[in-house]
């Protein structure tokens, strides 16, 4: 069955170091998602991307977010210059299309730990 | 506010027994709902959704129901088994964003004991 891949599985960085946090979408899928679970919270949306371009993103989504598609599979979440309360879990999903369900499948996602 | 809660906030059952887990929400306007099973360290793993027309919708032994007039849903789980252990969430859509944004709930830890 196909599935969302995420990697690496774990990241440390240090505090005002770049990132990048890849995933690989379910092959057929159009519209992706980026999530962040920090430790102990609620799984917060970050971002959705469809068609190449940004479709909606959160409060959360500043300018230190970036999202990319750079070729036909993967799908990426650049922090550029970390800081410690980045630390959480980033889940990255995907959805077929839009319809009355959308169904969104999510990776295993991303530890981050920032240092 | 668009907002999620669910209760309790944790449960111990004995393998084999039924429960219940409850959520409420104040998104609007709606779009759906749906119940996630969250392992440790894992991605959440859709167990059902539903429409505003569904008021209930089964997985095995998942069955979920919904009122969209009082804003509520529930998850019981039957015959439970040691592998339900999880987190259960219950995440709600709105139409009111292209792609339907999802907003989750905290969850319900499930520790399902022999």
């Amino acid at each position: 069955e196909p599935e969302v891949t995420q990697t690496p599985s774990h990241q440390v960085t240090q505090m005002g170091q770049e990132v990048i946090l890849r995933c690989v979408p379910i092959s057929n899928h159009l519209y992706f998602y980026w999530y962040r679970q920090i430790l102990g919270q609620k799984v917060e949306f970050l971002v959705s991307f469809y068609n190449n371009e940004i479709s909606e993103k959160s409060e959360i989504f500043d300018d230190q977010f970036s999202v990319e598609r750079p070729d036909g599979s993967n799908f990426t979440l650049k922090i550029r210059s970390t800081k410690l309360e980045d630390s959480a879990m980033y889940f990255c999903a995907s959805s077929e299309r839009k319809n009355s369900y959308n169904e969104q499948f999510f990776g295993p996602g991303t530890r981050l730990t920032v240092l | 506010k668009n907002q999620v809660e669910q209760s309790p906030q944790s449960l111990i059952i004995l393998e084999g027994k039924n429960c219940t887990l409850q959520c409420n929400y104040t998104v609007s306007p709606f779009s759906n709902l749906r119940w996630y099973k969250q392992d440790t360290g894992r991605g959440p793993v859709s167990l059902t959704i539903m429409t505003f027309s569904e008021n209930t919708k089964s997985n095995g032994r998942y069955t979920a129901t919904l009122d969209a007039d009082t804003k509520q849903s529930s998850l019981h789980i039957t015959a439970s088994q040691l592998s339900d252990s999880a987190s259960y969430i219950c995440v709600v859509s709105d139409r009111g964003s292209t792609l339907g944004r999802l907003y989750f709930g905290r969850g319900t830890q499930l520790t399902v004991w022999p």
